[in-house]
């Protein structure tokens, strides 16, 4: 069976300092990954795609598949970059599921 | 460009009741998704649709019922509402290999 797991449910880390987002995946087949941004009550909008190897806001994710991890890293953390994070997994088979973890909510002390 | 929409937005309802939340998405996916999100439990599949005239379930699907109505529009259906269904719910769709899900504004739901 296919799962994600984000392992922690709060992550606090002062203005300034880096910051990991752990995220695990559980999957036989070739994984796509994401990471999911969620602003106080506002809808889940996507950050990064493993597929792109992008950089957005300063965040990047490196998807290691020897670990099955897709951790989320920012060198710099800012106050706006308070918020709620989930990483995704769709699944490439027929249907397309997409599953997501249970989150890691993000507070940046000032 | 709409995206995904939802409505309602808001709904309360009493125990018993039925009733449909609405999805239509506006971008030519075939997939289609519904997901319910409860604090520490993160976002959960309810019944998800890989294209118009198929259905299936996610990890909990207990309780509801889904109609992909055509390629735009994803349906889910409270037939009986329970106080363990309070909670928000969103819609996503999504296309082929590659791209990532697109979700609605999220319907809060709250059952009394």
């Amino acid at each position: 069976a296919q799962r994600v797991t984000q392992p922690e449910k709060l992550l606090s880390v002062f203005k300034g300092a880096p910051v990991e987002l752990k995220c695990n995946y559980s999957y036989s087949g070739s994984p796509e990954l994401f990471w999911y941004v969620q602003y106080s009550r506002q809808r889940l909008q996507l950050l990064l795609r493993h597929i792109s190897r992008e950089s957005i806001k300063g965040f990047t994710a490196d998807l290691n598949k020897g670990e099955t991890s897709f951790h989320l890293k920012k060198p710099f953390a800012q106050e706006e970059d308070s918020a709620m994070y989930y990483c995704a997994l769709k699944v490439r088979n027929r249907d397309d599921k997409i599953i997501f973890g249970k989150g890691t909510r993000l507070h940046i002390l000032p | 460009n709409a995206g995904v929409t939802q409505t309602p937005k808001f709904q309360v309802l009493k125990t018993g009741q039925s009733m449909t939340l609405q999805c239509a998405q506006d971008m030519n996916h075939n997939s289609m998704y519904w997901y319910r999100q409860d604090p520490g439990m993160g976002l959960r599949l309810i019944y998800y649709s890989a294209s118009e005239g198929t259905t299936d379930k996610g990890e909990v699907p207990n309780g509801y019922n889904v109609s992909r109505l055509n390629k735009r529009e994803f349906s889910l259906r409270l037939e009986s509402a329970a106080p363990s269904q309070t909670s928000v719910y969103f819609c996503a769709s999504s296309g082929g290999i590659g791209t990532e899900a697109f979700f609605g504004q999220g319907t809060r739901l709250t059952v009394v």
